[in-house]
């Protein structure tokens, strides 16, 4: 089973600005995936990072605010960009055999 | 969008008792999986069931799986003060391009 190391854990940011959440591997996945989840709620994934090929989003979500890197197959960043108040989540990274592997998350509050 | 639909959404019980919850889905899968999520924090994989088992066991953990009522329950036994969390069934499909999709959650409180 892969395990994945995920930072920040939590950050505090100020409206219109941006932070970026790295996600690494400890050994080499495919697919890694990017899911949000705001509180109280349910994971809604994000996007699909691909090794080599740009990510694929899903409905709801966009490469302008939310651009994402996958440089090689153990590491992938998720950027939110010019952050608002309802950014505020739960951001999660995984990585996935049969079953998903999880980042600890990061806790984002937008001010 | 979501896939899964677990019930109840939120469940309090006394520690020793039995906690079951519920998950209906609504397309054909090829797994149905069951995780548990602490405190907000990252996700973790309990158990796996695939489309052709009806039950699978994981030490108090009890899965089953009724495919024609595109249905999952997942039964605590002995519930801990530890097991307090919420829990997501997530579903996996062929045509889903590696995509899992989670339920909405069960947020389960053990009482002391």
């Amino acid at each position: 089973s892969a395990v994945i190391s995920q930072k920040p854990s939590r950050d505090i940011c100020q409206r219109g600005t941006s932070l970026t959440i790295q996600c690494q591997v400890d050994s080499q996945v495919t697919m890694m995936f990017w899911y949000r989840q705001q509180p109280g709620q349910s994971l809604t994934l994000i996007a699909t990072a691909n090794q080599g090929s740009e990510a694929t989003y899903e409905s709801g979500f966009v490469i302008d605010k939310f651009p994402i890197s996958r440089p090689n197959l153990t590491f992938s960043t998720l950027t939110v960009s010019n952050m608002s108040p309802e950014d505020s989540s739960i951001y999660l990274c995984s990585a996935r055999d049969e079953k998903l592997f999880f980042g600890s998350g990061t806790q984002l509050s937008v001010l | 969008s979501q896939q899964g639909e677990e019930d109840p959404q939120a469940l309090s019980i006394q520690e020793g008792e039995n906690a079951t919850m519920n998950c209906s889905y609504k397309t054909s899968i090829n797994n149905l999986q069951w995780y548990r999520q602490n405190s907000g924090r990252g996700l973790v994989h309990l158990i796996l069931i695939r489309s052709n088992e009806r039950e699978k066991h994981s030490g108090r953990l009890r899965v089953t799986l009724d495919t024609s009522k595109k249905s999952s329950s997942l039964l605590i036994t002995a519930s801990r003060a530890a097991d307090t969390a919420s829990y997501f069934c997530a579903t996996d499909a062929w045509n889903r391009d590696d995509k899992i999709i989670f339920g909405k959650g069960t947020r389960l409180h053990i009482l002391p």
